[in-house]
């Protein structure tokens, strides 16, 4: 029944280790997208895609990597992880694209810890 | 540069009020503006989506206004519930659109019994 999964729901990890977060949504949308919530709770948007191509990449350092293998998943690879990454990351999804008419769904988050 | 402010950061009510949230921006050419809920340790969820040609959009016992000219926007809850703790955030799209939401800081709401 859920609508925009994330796994893993927590993680923690060492300072320079590699960690990938998945995301799937079931909603039949056509873009999907990473968010980043800090300790001060803003959400910033990172990645977003739109049928399987990149549409928004915000000044992000390339140790994120996002990769959208097909329509329904976008997973997040991070290399070196610092100590600055830790915070809450959540995917998102929505229709319509480019239009951007429509609601974005959220999925549960994912809290990442770096030690 | 587009930013969203939320005031105020945390209001606390007792349980009955009728209450108003307000978010602005500093950017009037929008494209829409979103209202969701985050419970702690939650994912975010939608509650209202308010097109930049419209004025409101009512949703059960929650109004949002949209003023685009003056870069405003508020939510009103009628009759506030304990159930309706949570944070609440404010995010505009802008007109040139790709679905990059911008979002405010967020009021923190608590209801008490």
């Amino acid at each position: 029944d859920t609508a925009v999964s994330q796994t893993p729901k927590y993680l923690v990890t060492q300072m320079g280790n590699d960690k990938s977060i998945k995301c799937e949504q079931n909603l039949g949308h056509d873009t999907m997208y990473w968010y980043k919530q800090d300790s001060k709770k803003f959400l910033k948007i990172m990645f977003s895609y739109n049928n399987k191509e990149l549409i928004i990449n915000e000044t992000v350092p390339n140790r994120f990597s996002p990769k959208s293998p097909d329509k329904a998943h976008l997973n997040l690879h991070i290399n070196s992880l610092e100590l600055g990454d830790s915070a809450v990351y959540f995917c998102a999804s929505s229709q319509g694209g480019l239009a951007g008419r429509y609601t974005q769904y959220f999925g549960p988050g994912t809290r990442l810890t770096v030690l | 540069k587009q930013e969203v402010t939320q005031i105020p950061a945390a209001l606390s009510v007792p349980e009955g009020e009728n209450l108003v949230l307000n978010c602005s921006f500093t950017d009037s050419a929008i494209y829409n503006l979103q209202w969701f809920r985050q419970d702690p340790g939650k994912g975010l969820t939608s509650l209202l989506l308010i097109q930049s040609s419209q004025r409101e959009q009512t949703s059960g016992r929650l109004n949002a206004s949209l003023d685009k000219s003056s870069g405003r926007s508020t939510l009103y809850i009628a009759a506030s519930q304990p159930g309706d703790s949570a944070t609440y955030l404010c995010a505009v799209r802008p007109g040139t659109s790709y679905g990059k939401l911008t979002f405010g800081q967020g009021t923190i709401l608590t209801v008490h019994p």
